[in-house]
């Protein structure tokens, strides 16, 4: 069965104090993977779409990374407005649309 | 762009109740879908459609229906609410149906069933 899985589940950091957040996966075949960014009320925000394993995406503070089995988004000297839930999700090869298997997320905390 | 919209923000319904929840895309997106978020589970996909004229079940369809008549609407529709149906119900888009397209989400629909 495909699946998804995050941790932390949540994470406090000080400000300027990097991290990495995980994302797990067990899939028949990886299309692609995507990280978003979810704020408290509102819709998950798209950040980034790895597909093969070694591929690297960078964006501000975050870099995001894939292996064959899971996914890593660093965040570089994190600031209080980094501060959100951050979803992993898996689009199955084997599928015959793009529909997408999330994780529960990671809560992430930065403090000034 | 307005991206993906949702109507309504908050709705409170009684058991028993019907109401749509409506979902509208201006980026021509071919593929759109319905999800609930609930705390402690990921993302649910609930139906979904690949073009005007064309839906399909998801991981949790029951008690939900959908339409696409144009390629721009989603809506969805609870034909008689549960407290179990209590959710976040978020509508997303993607540019096509096949292929590794990321989706775009709407804001979000708050849904409580007393």
């Amino acid at each position: 069965e495909d699946q998804v899985t995050q941790s932390p589940e949540a994470l406090r950091l000080q400000e300027g104090e990097s991290s990495s957040l995980n994302c797990s996966y067990t899939v028949s075949g990886l299309r692609g993977l995507f990280w978003y960014r979810q704020d408290p009320g509102k819709g998950p925000e798209f950040l980034f779409t790895l597909y093969s394993a070694g591929e690297e995406k960078e964006k501000e503070r975050l870099k995001a990374t894939l292996t064959k089995k899971e996914s890593f988004l660093h965040i570089t000297a994190p600031k209080p407005e980094d501060s959100a839930t951050y979803l992993c999700a898996v689009q199955a090869a084997g599928g015959a649309t793009n529909k997408l298997i999330f994780g529960t997320g990671t809560l992430l905390a930065v403090q000034p | 762009n307005a991206g993906v919209t949702q109507t309504p923000k908050f709705q409170v319904l009684k058991t028993g109740q019907s109401m749509t929840l409506q979902c509208a895309q201006d980026m021509n997106h071919e593929y759109m879908s319905w999800y609930r978020q609930d705390p402690g589970m990921g993302l649910r996909l609930i139906h979904y459609s690949v073009g005007a004229g064309i839906t399909d079940q998801g991981e949790v369809p029951n008690g939900y229906n959908v339409s696409r008549s144009t390629t721009e609407d989603f809506p969805l529709r609870l034909l008689s609410a549960a407290p179990s149906q209590t959710s976040v119900y978020f509508c997303a888009s993607s540019y096509r149906w096949t292929g590794a397209y990321e989706q775009y989400f709407g804001p979000g629909t708050r849904l409580t069933v007393t």
